[in-house]
């Protein structure tokens, strides 16, 4: 079974909007990854935060980790029609690199 | 930088037959892996790789054989092609963290190769 699981499974929002996907996982991690996909293309990677962090963040993304609860959260703020992909979260222990299933985005212009 | 290779795009094989999917990274990563990716879901880790001559399994390594002889090239062989195997198949590398937080760092990922076996 996949570590990560994301929530919600399928978001649609208006540009402009914010969208928020959440992502939990069930093991101890080394880091957790996030990454955007679009329809038939490979994996871009956004954002690493590791272990010890709490906060990160890079550009229009903001990416938390709540250890505790084995739990991650991605912001985007002001969405674009371009943000319309699947984002997937994916942790790393033990050299292994976990993808959960995704969260579909619909930016709507 | 050609950055991750895969070749072929796509392949069409009859139940039974056997192939290597090529993948190949000019960035000098360490780590490189394999993924298969099934419709409206996540990927799932095939095989990795911590360097030459180091491979391990993941989630899904059955029907699957690889090898790494160079730093640069992660071929991934199917045995025996199997319906079940149809998918797309994606290729990724990436620098290792040895320390104590160690790891894996950002993957960068090969455009991937679709895979029909009939």
């Amino acid at each position: 079974s996949q570590q990560g699981e994301e929530d919600p499974q399928a978001l649609s929002i208006q540009e402009g909007e914010n969208a928020t996907m959440n992502c939990s996982y069930k093991t101890s991690i080394n880091n957790l990854q996030w990454y955007r996909q679009n329809s038939g293309r490979g994996l871009v990677h956004l954002i690493l935060i590791r272990s010890n962090e709490r906060e990160k963040h890079s550009g229009r993304l903001r990416v938390t980790l709540d250890t505790s609860k084995k739990s991650s959260s991605l912001l985007i703020t002001a969405s674009r029609a371009a943000d319309t992909a699947s984002y997937f979260c994916a942790t790393d222990s033990s050299y292994k690199l976990i993808f959960g299933s995704g969260t579909r985005l619909l930016v709507r212009p | 930088n050609a950055g991750v290779t895969q070749t072929p795009k796509f392949q069409v094989l009859k139940t039974g037959q056997s192939m290597t999917l090529q993948c190949a990274q000019d960035m000098n990563h360490e780590y490189m892996s394999w993924y298969r990716q099934d419709p409206g879901m996540g990927l799932r880790l095939i095989h990795y790789s911590v360097g030459a001559g180091i491979t391990d399994q993941g989630e899904v390594p059955n029907g699957y054989n690889v090898s790494r002889s160079t730093t640069e090239d992660f071929p991934l062989r199917l045995l025996s092609a199997a319906p079940s195997q149809t998918s797309v198949y994606f290729c990724a590398s990436s620098y290792l963290d040895r320390g104590i937080a160690g790891g894996g760092n950002e993957q960068f990922f090969g455009p991937g190769t679709r895979l029909t076996v009939l």
